[in-house]
């Protein structure tokens, strides 16, 4: 099984800071997608990022995927409480459809 | 976008019996998906279901445990078969449509 490892897990921060949440394995991929659950719902499609060293934003948030494709980072910028959610990365299980492997997620909880 | 609904939202049962949990996406779909999660965690991949076809298990859920059907492009289902504590958790329905993955919001099982 090819592990996505997430870190912190677990993410307390005040409405104003920046954060960095990451996303490592030790094998390569073809593409990497970020989600966020809120309680309640079901994980959102954030962003997909596919080529090596590719950057992608998303108003305060801000995509990274490795030059190697075996990592990512989810950078936001003056974190705001509507934020708070869990972040999990994902990557394509492989073979036919796009079944998704999740990481372990980031619980983040943005204090007002 | 694909809209996924999912219901029961939530339930509380007893022990020994079974649950169904039915996923209605508004639009054709080839490939669902049924994922666990337990509170605060993240997702693992129970099965994938294609119309007209078996569904595929991953390691550690059995047909027996949690049968599934699919009997159109819209529709599926997922029944917990005699339930038991451990069993309590939330399941996701998904579907992929153009390379994404969109999920239901959710059933939170709770089995007493």
């Amino acid at each position: 099984t090819q592990l996505l490892e997430q870190s912190p897990q677990f993410l307390s921060i005040q409405e104003g800071e920046n954060l960095t949440v990451y996303c490592n394995s030790s094998s390569v991929f073809s593409s990497l997608q970020w989600y966020r659950q809120e309680p309640g719902e079901g994980p959102v499609l954030l962003v997909t990022v596919v080529t090596g060293g590719e950057v992608k934003k998303l108003k305060r948030l801000t995509f990274q995927f490795g030059d190697a494709r075996k990592d990512s980072s989810l950078h936001i910028t003056a974190a705001q409480p509507g934020d708070t959610g869990l972040y999990l990365c994902a990557r394509p299980r492989g073979g036919a459809g796009n079944m998704l492997t999740f990481g372990g997620g980031t619980r983040l909880m943005v204090k007002p | 976008s694909a809209v996924i609904s999912q219901k029961p939202s939530r339930d509380i049962c007893q022990r020994g019996t079974s649950l169904t949990i039915q996923c209605q996406v508004d639009s054709q779909v080839t490939m669902m998906f049924w994922y666990r999660q337990q509170p605060g965690q993240s997702l693992t991949l129970i099965a994938t279901a294609n119309q007209g076809s078996e569904a595929t298990y991953e390691s550690g859920f059995v047909i027996d445990k949690f049968p599934i059907s699919r009997p159109n492009l819209t529709f599926s289902t997922l029944t917990v078969s005699n339930m038991s504590p451990e069993d309590s958790s939330i399941y996701l329905c998904g579907a992929e449509e153009n390379t994404e993955a969109f999920f239901g919001q959710g059933t939170r099982l709770t089995v007493v």
